[in-house]
């Protein structure tokens, strides 16, 4: 196991709603980030923070949000939701280094979202 | 922009066969990451393997050993002796060298291994 957590671990919401995810990163690492991945496909990039702020974001809209909290935990927040974000939410933490680049991302269970 | 392309979508084979996941990768970067991650039924990616653009040396773990080529942009991952528990999707990913911008993945490989 990584020591990444997410909470919840599925979650059923209706179009129109908002919801948010939450991850626990691994011990000693300060970035998290976020991925979308649909039925069949691979994992989408929706946004990275460090130090409390994105630090970068994949083509996803506004109403994609995030924060990450100071002990290096973060929240996805999706406002109005839609149909197709119906998908599994990945969170990977890993250490961003002072001097740039980062290490390997590790990846939490997920949370599986469906909009009905 | 960034693209990995693996061009199997499943693969079955049986027990104790060895099998080839294959990857290609299009990027303008000069230094670079690549990846595969398995991903079982239970949905949790699991890492494998990390190696930069500088770094072309073929490297083995066991049954699992990968080939990187940078003259074909390829990537590709060869599990020896398969066994029944390898069975699960696999997926190459590419990172810019920084990586804000995340992770690029391909669409997996869906291998199965028969009894």
């Amino acid at each position: 196991e990584t020591g990444v957590t997410q909470s919840p671990t599925h979650l059923i919401k209706t179009r129109g709603q908002q919801v948010t995810l939450r991850c626990s990163s691994q011990s000693g690492h300060n970035t998290v980030s976020w991925y979308q991945q649909a039925l069949g496909q691979g994992p989408q990039f929706i946004f990275q923070y460090y130090r409390e702020e994105e630090n970068g974001r994949g083509n996803f809209p506004p109403r994609f949000s995030g924060l990450q909290f100071p002990n290096y935990s973060s929240e996805l927040n999706v406002n109005a939701l839609e149909l197709d974000d119906s998908a599994l939410y990945l969170c990977a933490s890993s250490s961003r280094r002072t001097s740039g680049g980062q290490e390997t991302q590790y990846f939490g269970p997920g949370t599986r979202l469906l909009v009905l | 922009a960034q693209k990995v392309t693996q061009a199997q979508t499943e693969i079955s084979v049986v027990e104790k066969e060895d099998v080839t996941l294959d990857c290609v990768y299009e990027t303008r970067d000069t230094t670079y990451y690549l990846f595969w991650y398995k991903q079982p039924p239970s949905g949790e990616l699991v890492f494998l393997i990390r190696r930069n653009s500088f770094d072309e040396q073929n490297e083995i773990s066991g049954r699992y050993s990968w080939n990187f080529q940078k003259s074909t942009s390829s990537f590709n991952f060869t599990i020896t002796a398969s066994q029944v528990v390898d069975s699960a999707v696999y997926f190459c990913a590419l990172e810019r060298g920084g990586g804000a911008d995340g992770l690029t993945f391909g669409k997996g490989t869906h291998l199965i291994i028969q009894p």
